[in-house]
C-alpha cells in the first residue's frame, strides 16, 4: 500500500530563514506528487505538483520542490520564509489515473516575526 | 467559477440525529473524496469514489456512508452521529488525468456532535 511520511511534525523558524520540509513516499510505480498548504482556518490549496520532466518544480509564493526518484523523496524548499508562510503543509502522492490519493500527516510551520 | 461546494459550513447536532453534509463540484471530475481533519492526526480519508456508483472505504469509514448517484455530487451521511465524529470535514475532487489532476478542496464543514 502507498504511504507518505513527513519528517517533521512542527517546524519553527525566524523570518528570512531557509526552509526545507521532508517528504518520503512508498509506491512502486509512476507517481504524481503534490504539496498542499493550509493556512489557519482555511482549506487546503495546491502549492506545487510534479508529474514528469524536470525534477525541480516551482510553485506559488516562491516555493519549490525536488523529486529524487532514487530516494523516493519530494522535499519542499523556500530560500527565505515570511511570517505569512505560517501554515500546515501536506505532501501527497497519487499513482495516476484510477489511483487513490495518499496524504502525509502534515508539518506545521510557525514563522516568528 | 470552478469549485467544490460543501454545505453547511458549520453544523451543531446531537448524538443520534441523522445528518447529511453535501458536496458538489462543477468541474466534471471523476474522483471525489471525503476527509476528516483532527488536531495532531492530519487528514484522514473517510471514503472516496472513482466514478459514478463506485465508492471505496478510506482509512476511517466507520460511522459514515456515502453515495455517488451522479458525477457532481458526493454526500457524506452520518446515520447516527456520535461525539467522536466532531471534526472538520473536507470534500475534494480531481479529474485524475495528467497535469490537471490535483485535488480541489471544498471550504470545509465544521461539525460538532453533543
Amino acid at each position: 500500500a502507498q504511504s507518505v511520511s513527513q519528517h517533521n511534525h512542527h517546524v519553527i523558524l525566524s523570518e528570512a530563514a531557509s526552509l526545507e520540509l521532508g517528504c518520503n513516499y512508498s509506491y512502486g510505480g509512476t507517481v504524481n506528487l503534490f504539496w498542499y498548504v493550509q493556512y489557519p482556518g482555511q482549506h487546503l490549496q495546491l502549492l506545487l505538483k510534479y508529474f514528469s520532466g524536470d525534477p525541480l518544480v516551482k510553485g506559488i509564493k516562491g516555493f519549490e520542490a525536488e523529486f529524487i526518484k532514487s530516494k523516493f523523496s519530494f522535499n519542499l524548499r523556500k530560500p527565505s520564509v515570511q511570517w505569512s508562510d505560517t501554515a500546515e503543509y501536506f505532501c501527497a502522492v497519487n499513482g495516476g489515473y484510477g489511483q487513490n490519493f495518499v496524504f502525509g500527516p502534515g508539518t506545521r510551520l510557525s514563522v516568528l516575526p | 467559477e470552478a469549485q467544490v461546494t460543501q454545505n453547511p459550513r458549520y453544523l451543531i447536532t446531537v448524538t443520534g440525529k441523522k445528518l447529511t453534509v453535501t458536496c458538489s463540484q462543477n468541474m466534471n471530475h471523476e474522483y471525489m473524496s471525503w476527509y476528516r481533519q483532527d488536531p495532531g492526526l492530519g487528514l484522514r480519508q473517510i471514503y472516496y469514489s472513482m466514478n459514478v456508483e463506485v465508492t471505496d472505504k478510506g482509512d476511517v469509514p466507520e460511522g459514515y456512508k456515502v453515495s455517488r448517484k451522479e458525477k457532481r455530487n458526493f454526500p457524506l451521511i452520518l446515520e447516527s452521529p456520535s461525539p467522536n465524529q466532531t471534526s472538520l470535514y473536507f470534500c475534494a475532487s480531481s479529474p485524475l488525468q495528467g497535469p490537471n489532476s490535483p485535488l480541489h478542496f471544498g471550504n470545509g464543514t465544521r461539525l460538532t456532535v453533543t
